[in-house]
């Protein structure tokens, strides 16, 4: 089992530019969360994805949109990127409870 | 308003002594009560968790007790290694609702 894996593993944009961040799990939860970490500031929840074909923002959704594929894969999207994207992007997904299981993250930088 | 707080953004422990980490909540509604250790570079790994109707969970060298009339909690390490030295977060939820609600980490350096 890979568990949660998140693609790529580094990116650097230019202001405006787009991109998607993957994600996948193959521990068959049903939720799936996208987080950003930036310093002093925790994790924050971007949007969250409770079930297969649902989505919901989280505390820091201005200037993302997110798509849950499938019950495997849940995808974030900057459309036109700012430095303020700056950050690190961490997915995470669980099953019963509420004990998350987290990816090794993508580092994204906006110039 | 932060509903979760680590409030000492860093501590320094020597290998074999104590290591007690903290943090605070603010909202009563919390049931459920997480901590996940950081490597730099790579993503939080789970670490121990406790829920509401307890006041102590233990698991090897790691134990976390629960004030639910303070609204604490704190991660103990007995006795701290050097790979110990990370970055702590505790997380709050609802049990409800599978949301985790983070607080901000606190480093902990293991020193030989």
């Amino acid at each position: 089992n890979a568990g949660v894996t998140q693609t790529p593993k580094f990116q650097v944009l230019k202001t405006g530019q787009s991109m998607t961040l993957q994600c996948a799990q193959d521990m068959n939860h049903n939720s799936m969360y996208w987080y950003r970490q930036d310093p002093g500031m925790g994790l924050r929840l971007i949007y969250y994805s409770a079930s297969e074909g649902t989505t919901d923002k989280g505390e820091v959704p201005n200037g993302y949109n997110v798509s849950r594929l499938n019950k495997r894969e849940f995808s974030l999207r900057l459309e036109s990127a700012a430095p303020s994207q700056t950050s690190v992007y961490f997915c995470a997904s669980t099953g019963s409870g509420s004990t998350q299981y987290f990816g090794p993250g993508t580092r994204l930088t906006v110039l | 308003d932060q509903q979760v707080k680590q409030n000492s953004p860093s501590l320094s422990v020597q290998e074999g002594r104590i290591s007690i980490l903290n943090c605070d909540y603010t909202n009563s509604m919390f049931d459920y009560f997480l901590w996940y250790k950081k490597y730099p570079a790579e993503g939080p790994t789970f670490l121990i968790s406790i829920s509401s109707i307890k006041d102590k969970n233990e698991d090897g060298r790691f134990t976390v007790f629960l004030n639910k009339s303070a609204k604490h909690l704190s991660l103990h390490i007995v006795p701290s290694q050097p790979g110990d030295s990370a970055v702590y977060f505790c997380a709050a939820s609802r049990l409800a609702t599978d949301k985790l609600i983070f607080g901000t980490g606190t480093r902990l350096q293991v020193f030989p």
